[in-house]
């Protein structure tokens, strides 16, 4: 089974600065895909950023991106420019490539971000 | 209005009640899940059903039972609710092959205490 890690409880950034949400996962599999969810105040889940593992390239979304390190099995978010908004709990979460599995998500336990003014 | 609806948003029952969680859609995506969310633990799956006659366990599903009554309904019951299930509970969609792109679409969530 898969599982997917996040070292981080809580972070905190000054608006406009950087941070970086770490996240490590464990699976035999060779194609998958890797997500960032963002769910705020409101619990809405919101989807920030889709990796597809056979992609080399690292998956970039505005102000949002990844550093895909597929031999270390690593898939932090890096965010930009951090903006109020920003503040909210974020989840990395591991989909099978294996069609017959669905689109079954396994999630890590979540980095609190708090942006402050 | 939104386009994975669940109710109730919130709800607080005493242990031993029987609980029902109702998810609708209008993605008209055949493929639903049910998933809670605990403090530190992410969010895991419950069951998740792929069409109206293809029901699955997930990784949690002792204490719970679901039924899908159409391709867009999909509900999660507690027979017996008791205070380790008090927990946000989200149900999601997502596509089928063809313009799957892996992600899910989410309810706003229904929060249960059990007392």
């Amino acid at each position: 089974a898969q599982t997917v890690t996040q070292s981080q409880p809580e972070m905190s950034v000054q608006e406009a600065e950087t941070v970086t949400l770490s996240c490590t996962y464990d699976t035999s599999e060779n194609n998958y895909y890797l997500f960032w969810y963002k769910q705020p105040p409101s619990r809405q889940m919101i989807l920030v950023i889709r990796q597809e593992a056979y992609k080399q390239q690292n998956a970039t979304e505005n102000r949002f991106s990844v550093n895909f390190q597929k031999a270390a099995k690593s898939f932090s978010l890096k965010i930009s420019d951090s903006q109020l908004g920003d503040t909210a709990m974020y989840f990395c979460a591991f989909m099978s490539g294996i069609k017959a599995a669905g689109n079954k998500l396994t999630f890590g336990g979540g980095t609190r971000v708090l942006v402050k003014p | 209005d939104a386009d994975v609806t669940q109710t109730p948003r919130n709800r607080i029952t005493k242990t031993g009640k029987r609980i029902m969680l109702e998810c609708s859609q209008t993605k008209g995506h055949d493929r639903m899940y049910w998933y809670r969310q605990d403090p530190g633990l992410g969010l895991r799956l419950i069951y998740y059903s792929f069409d109206v006659k293809d029901i699955n366990k997930g990784e949690i599903s002792d204490g719970y039972s679901v039924s899908r009554q159409a391709q867009a309904k999909f509900s999660l019951s507690l027979e017996s609710a008791i205070p380790n299930q008090t927990a946000l509970y989200f149900c999601a969609t997502s596509e089928t092959s063809g313009r799957n792109t892996g992600e899910l679409f989410f309810g706003e969530g229904s929060r249960l205490t059990v007392l």
